[in-house]
């Protein structure tokens, strides 16, 4: 069984800060994560992901994510923060042949100027 | 354009009722899924087809009834819909258990049960 947890419900930065958003995991063996980005009355849009080698991923506008066997994490990084990074961000998890993506309950992210 | 394409946008009805979203992907994809993202933002998959074969089929009521037509079409029929269908109803596709590529999703369509 593969679970995911955000541990954030809400985090709210000033334009221009840094922000991390928390994502751990449990799965037994090789592991598929990527987070999404949902704006307000859209669908999920796909930031990045981690299946293998370099445990610091890139994604889009920014974004990065590092992968940590030993803490099960994947957490989610962006250096500066603009007011259209407002939204929710979702971190996602599939294990092994598994065809399915299991889903935190997702981080709201509130960006103020 | 190659993306997830939905169908409506937004549905209001009735209890009782029968309704009926529609899913195109133009990615060359070979999996499609739908999910339900609730009220809370709570997003739980409820089938998975690949090639026009059923692979996911989670605990989902009976009144939901998936329809492949081929790899690139897959639609959703809720036979007589309750207030608790009331949600967004997001469709995905990627290739073969996604592992080499994240599935997209498309805008979701937003239905709401009076």
């Amino acid at each position: 069984t593969q679970t995911v947890s955000q541990s954030d419900a809400h985090v709210t930065v000033f334009e221009g800060d840094s922000v991390e958003l928390r994502c751990n995991y449990s799965y037994g063996g090789s592991i598929y994560l990527s987070w999404y980005i949902q704006h307000h009355g859209r669908g999920l849009q796909f930031l990045l992901k981690y299946y293998s080698g370099n445990p610091v991923v890139q994604g889009v506008n920014g974004f990065e994510a590092e992968f940590s066997k030993s803490d099960s994490s994947f957490h989610l990084r962006k250096a500066s923060v603009h007011w259209s990074d407002s939204a929710v961000y979702f971190c996602a998890v599939m294990g092994g042949s598994n065809a399915k993506l299991t889903f935190g309950k997702g981080t709201k992210l509130s960006v103020k100027s | 354009e190659t993306a997830v394409f939905q169908t409506p946008n937004y549905h209001v009805t009735q209890v009782g009722n029968e309704v009926s979203f529609n899913c195109k992907q133009t990615l060359g994809h070979d999996t499609m899924y739908w999910y339900k993202q609730d009220s809370k933002k709570l997003l739980k998959i409820m089938f998975s087809y690949n090639n026009k074969q059923l692979i996911v089929n989670e605990t989902v009521p009976r009144r939901f009834s998936p329809q492949s037509s081929d790899k690139a079409h897959l639609n959703l029929r809720i036979k007589s819909v309750e207030p608790e269908d009331s949600a967004v109803y997001l469709c995905a596709s990627s290739y073969s258990g996604g592992v080499n590529q994240a599935p997209l999703f498309g805008e979701g369509t937003r239905l709401s049960v009076l």
